[in-house]
C-alpha cells in the first residue's frame, strides 16, 4: 500500500544534541510537510517542500531545518534541541492542485523525547 | 485569514450513543473542509471532507458531517459510537486565497467512550 513512513517512531536525545528525524513517501506527491504536535494541541505547520522549493511558516524558529534529497524522501533537522522540542513530530505529503483531492497523508509520527 | 473553532475540548458519550462535534470556521473566500481522526501516538487519518456539493458528507466509519454555509460550522455526527471511536477529532480548513493548500486545524476534541 501506498504510504508515508516515519522512523524512528521513538527518538531520545540530549539536550543541544542534533537530531535527525526522516520521513518516506510511496504515494510520489509533490509536497512534503512537517508538523510539530505538543502534548493535546493541534499540529503546528513547521515548513513544506513543494518539489525541491522549501517553504518556511514565518514563526518557525532557526533551530529547525529540512532537507529533501529527492520526491521520497524528507527530514527535519533539529540542531540543539531543547526541552521546549519535545514533541510529536508529523510528517504528511500531498498532490498540490490535484483535482478533487486536497487530502494530506500523515505518516505515524515520531515522538522526541529530550533529556 | 481562516481559523477554525472546536467549541468541546472533550465530549464524554456512552457507547451506541448519539454523538455530534462541533466545529465552526471563518473565512472571507471559499473553504475547503475536513475532519482528521488521531488514534492514541498516531498520526492523523482523514475521517471526510467537503469539497463541493451536497453539504452532506459521509465519511469512514459511520461519521457523516454537514457543511453550513450560512452558520459556517461543519459539525460531525455519527449515530452510534463504539468504544474504538474513543481518539482525539479535528476540523481542519483549507483556504482557496494563498496559493498554497496550507492546512489550519481547530484545536481537537476528545471523544471519550465509555461502557
Amino acid at each position: 500500500d501506498a504510504m508515508v513512513i516515519q522512523n524512528p517512531r521513538y527518538q531520545v536525545t540530549q539536550f543541544g544534541k542534533p537530531v535527525t528525524l526522516s520521513c518516506s513517501q510511496t504515494l510520489n506527491h509533490n509536497v512534503m510537510y512537517w508538523y510539530q504536535q505538543k502534548s493535546s494541541q493541534a499540529p503546528k505547520l513547521l515548513f513544506h517542500y513543494y518539489d525541491k522549493d522549501f517553504n518556511n511558516e514565518a514563526d518557525t524558529p532557526d533551530n529547525f531545518q529540512s532537507r529533501r534529497p529527492n520526491t521520497s524522501f524528507c527530514f527535519l533537522d533539529i540542531r540543539s534541541p531543547g526541552l521546549g522540542d519535545a514533541a510529536m513530530y508529523l510528517c504528511a505529503t500531498s498532490e498540490l492542485w490535484a483535482l478533487a483531492d486536497y487530502e494530506q497523508y500523515f505518516g505515524p509520527g515520531t515522538r522526541l523525547t529530550v533529556t | 485569514a481562516q481559523s477554525v473553532t472546536q467549541l468541546d475540548s472533550q465530549v464524554p458519550v456512552f457507547e451506541e450513543a448519539p454523538v455530534e462535534l462541533r466545529c465552526n470556521y471563518s473565512s472571507s473566500v471559499s473553504v475547503y473542509l475536513f475532519w482528521y481522526v488521531q488514534y492514541p501516538n498516531q498520526g492523523l487519518q482523514l475521517l471526510l471532507k467537503y469539497l463541493s456539493g451536497s453539504t452532506l458528507v459521509k465519511g469512514i466509519n459511520g461519521f457523516e458531517a454537514e457543511f453550513n454555509k450560512s452558520q459556517t460550522s461543519f459539525h460531525l455526527r455519527k449515530p452510534s459510537v463504539h468504544i474504538s471511536d474513543t481518539a482525539e477529532y479535528f476540523c481542519a480548513v483549507i483556504s482557496m486565497n494563498t496559493g498554497f493548500q496550507k492546512l489550519v486545524f481547530g484545536t481537537g476534541t476528545r471523544l471519550l467512550v465509555s461502557p
